[in-house]
């Protein structure tokens, strides 16, 4: 079975500053999906960026970026010039291309400090 | 219509009731998901539903009943649940099983069961 594993449960950053929030995972598969969620107190998961496991090129999207270490199982989110409305709970997470259901990490906690 | 609603958005039950949530998409998805979500927990996946066909039914207890009507809803049964069974109740739904474009999650459903 594959595992998600986010070993910050809390991160802070300073407003306008950077921040990375790492995740492993672990996996047999060689063709899946990962994805980097955002859940603010409104519950909403919101989707951040996705990466396909077949490319190496990095997921960019706009003040968020990846970094994808496939040979590591790792894939690690960088929040850059972060802001207010960044904070919430992050929620990496795995999805197979053989079988149904994401399955997701135990969530990191991010506060933005004015 | 790019959302996935659900309703209602608060729910108290007795563990002798039988309720439903309910979970609507327009946007010709046809995969949709049940997650249940516990406090500072990341959502479980419950069931996976694609094509209106049950696909994966992650073991959960017979007291949670889902239906696929047609491939605008999803409803989730509930009868005689106990108060652990208290959570987050998110619906999701996707295109191409979620690999292009990840999930789209509604503002999911508080339930209390007393």
């Amino acid at each position: 079975a594959q595992t998600v594993t986010q070993s910050q449960p809390e991160m802070s950053v300073q407003e306008a500053e950077t921040v990375t929030l790492s995740c492993t995972y672990d996996t047999s598969e060689s063709d899946y999906y990962l994805f980097w969620y955002k859940q603010p107190p409104s519950r909403q998961m919101i989707l951040v960026i996705r990466q396909e496991a077949y490319k190496q090129q990095n997921a960019t999207e706009n003040r968020f970026s990846v970094n994808f270490q496939k040979a590591a199982k790792s894939f690690s989110l960088k929040i850059s010039d972060s802001q207010l409305g960044d904070a919430a709970m992050y929620f990496c997470a795995y999805r197979s291309a053989y079988r149904g259901g994401m399955r997701f990490g135990a969530g990191t906690r991010l506060t933005v400090k004015p | 219509d790019t959302e996935v609603t659900q309703t209602p958005k608060h729910l108290v039950m007795g563990m002798t009731n039988k309720k439903s949530l309910k979970c609507e998409q327009h946007m010709g998805h046809r995969a949709m998901y049940w997650y249940k979500q516990k406090a500072k927990k990341p959502p479980e996946l419950m069931f996976v539903y694609s094509y209106e066909k049950l696909s994966i039914n992650e073991s959960v207890p017979s007291r949670f009943s889902p239906e696929c009507p047609n491939s605008s809803l999803l409803n989730l049964h509930l009868h005689a649940l106990q108060p652990e069974d208290s959570a987050l109740y998110l619906c999701a739904s996707s295109q191409d099983q979620g690999l292009t474009y990840g999930y789209t999650f509604g503002s999911g459903t508080r339930l209390t069961v007393v």
